[in-house]
């Protein structure tokens, strides 16, 4: 049992560059978000997804996009990466009936020069 | 909206001494409580959790929590901390009506456990 994966773990990228964070899960889970953590910050929420096909924004939207177009994937898209975009990125997924109770993926270091 | 306050960034403590970690919520609706446990340069683990029913929950290795409706507050403590232990604890609310299932956290709070 896979859980939440997340490819690639570790990208450096350059100003203006763009990328896709991948996650998927096996659980069949109705949703899935994704978060940023920042040091001193905690997890931000970036966007979520309740199922395929619909999204919505979380806090700290600008600069990402994301689709859902199966129930197993959620891809995070940076469409030209700023240095504030550094971060850990988090994938997550949860399932209807479970109190909220969200299991997370191992995160994505992302460093943008 | 909801939002989440750690009040203490670190909190260095010497072995098997007891430790509590502070979390006070707000929100306007009813919440369910969590905290997470993240090690060095790993992901988040669920330590545990408050959905409903009794006020005092356990969860993972040795560690409890009491929900306090009326302070708002979800306390995490331990009675014997070991040098394992040391890693940074995340307080979370969830609202229970959204429809949807995502998280408020806190900045976390940094527990240091020393010999």
């Amino acid at each position: 049992n896979a859980g939440v994966t997340q490819t690639p773990k570790f990208q450096v990228l350059k100003t203006g560059q763009s990328m896709t964070l991948q996650c998927a899960q096996d659980m069949n889970h109705e949703y899935m978000s994704w978060y940023r953590q920042d040091p001193g910050m905690g997890l931000r929420l970036i966007h979520y997804s309740v199922g395929a096909g619909i999204t919505d924004q979380g806090e700290v939207p600008n600069g990402y996009n994301v689709s859902r177009s199966t129930t197993e994937d959620f891809p995070l898209r940076l469409l030209s990466a700023a240095p504030s975009q550094t971060s850990v990125y988090f994938c997550a997924s949860s399932y209807i009936g479970s109190g909220n109770t969200i299991y997370f993926g191992e995160g994505s270091w992302l460093t943008v020069v | 909206a909801q939002s989440v306050t750690q009040l203490d960034s670190q909190v260095p403590v010497f072995e098997e001494a007891p430790v509590e970690l502070r979390c006070n919520y707000s929100s306007s609706v009813s919440v369910y409580l969590f905290w997470y446990v993240q090690y060095p340069n790993q992901g988040l683990q669920l330590l545990l959790k408050y959905l409903s029913g009794s006020t005092l929950v356990k969860g993972i290795n040795g560690f409890e929590a009491e929900f306090n409706k009326s302070q708002t507050s979800f306390h995490l403590r331990k009675p014997s901390v070991h040098i394992s232990d040391t890693a940074e604890y995340f307080c979370a609310v969830s609202d229970q009506l959204s429809g949807y299932s995502t998280l408020t956290f806190g900045k976390g709070t940094m527990l240091l456990v020393s010999p």
